[in-house]
């Protein structure tokens, strides 16, 4: 149980144009979700934070206008990048929570590098 | 949430135990131990986790000092497939807190 799965695995786009990345929980429901950014060799950082049916908190430094988040039900959240640069080029990694034994439990998906050419 | 600290990389013989240690030093009464760990270019894996007594499961051993100030994740018998990056996180168990990732230790498991 716990599986988190991330559409697409991998996508190339073309600066400018708008990239959307799914998260979803196929087992279980999510009250939250969570949108990382790895860049290469670098740890995961946390870009916002998303609550089934409530606007996305995001991160110092992370801009809300072009990094939007939707969280329409509890099983899914979604990425939208727009009007992507190069320099958005990175692995996004989104994980869900779920209350498990007394303690929120987060489960990660496998991820979606992304190309900007 | 407490800052960790990590070893930036280890080796250990395939077969042997892999010992990752982990110094917490600032860790408050309700925050747990997470491990998780990262294979190349996947996304974390959940290992386990512990607040002040040593757990087991499948997969791993976590050993806590009596102080809490440190800890060591035990993979009992490495396998070339553990070749990965560990992050030791602290987290408060109040609400749904995020996970804050520092930068780990690269396990490489030499054949």
């Amino acid at each position: 149980g716990a599986v988190v799965s991330q559409h697409p695995s991998w996508v190339i786009c073309k600066s400018g144009t708008s990239v959307k990345i799914e998260c979803r929980s196929l087992d279980f429901q999510a009250t939250t979700m969570f949108w990382y950014r790895q860049f290469p060799k670098q740890s995961l950082m946390l870009m916002a934070t998303s609550n089934e049916g409530s606007k996305a908190t995001y991160e110092q430094g992370v801009e809300k206008d072009k990094f939007l988040i939707n969280h329409a039900s509890l099983t899914l959240s979604t990425l939208t990048v727009t009007s992507a640069h190069p320099e958005d080029s990175s692995f996004y990694i989104c994980s869900a929570s779920r209350l498990g034994r007394g303690l929120y439990e987060q489960y990660f998906g496998p991820g979606t590098r992304l190309t900007v050419t | 949430d407490a800052k960790t600290t990590q070893p930036t990389s280890m080796d250990c013989a395939e077969g042997r135990a892999a010992n990752l240690p982990c110094n917490h030093s600032t860790i408050s009464g309700n925050e747990y131990v997470y491990w998780y760990r990262q294979i190349h270019s996947q996304g974390p894996q959940y290992i386990i986790h512990g607040l002040k007594n040593n757990e087991t499961n499948e997969m791993a051993s976590l050993i806590i000092t009596e102080d809490r100030k440190s800890s060591t994740l035990i993979l009992p018998h490495a396998t070339l497939r553990d070749t990965a990056v560990y992050y030791c996180i602290v987290r408060a168990n109040f609400g749904n807190e995020k996970l804050t990732f520092g930068t780990g230790t690269r396990l490489t498991i030499i054949p």
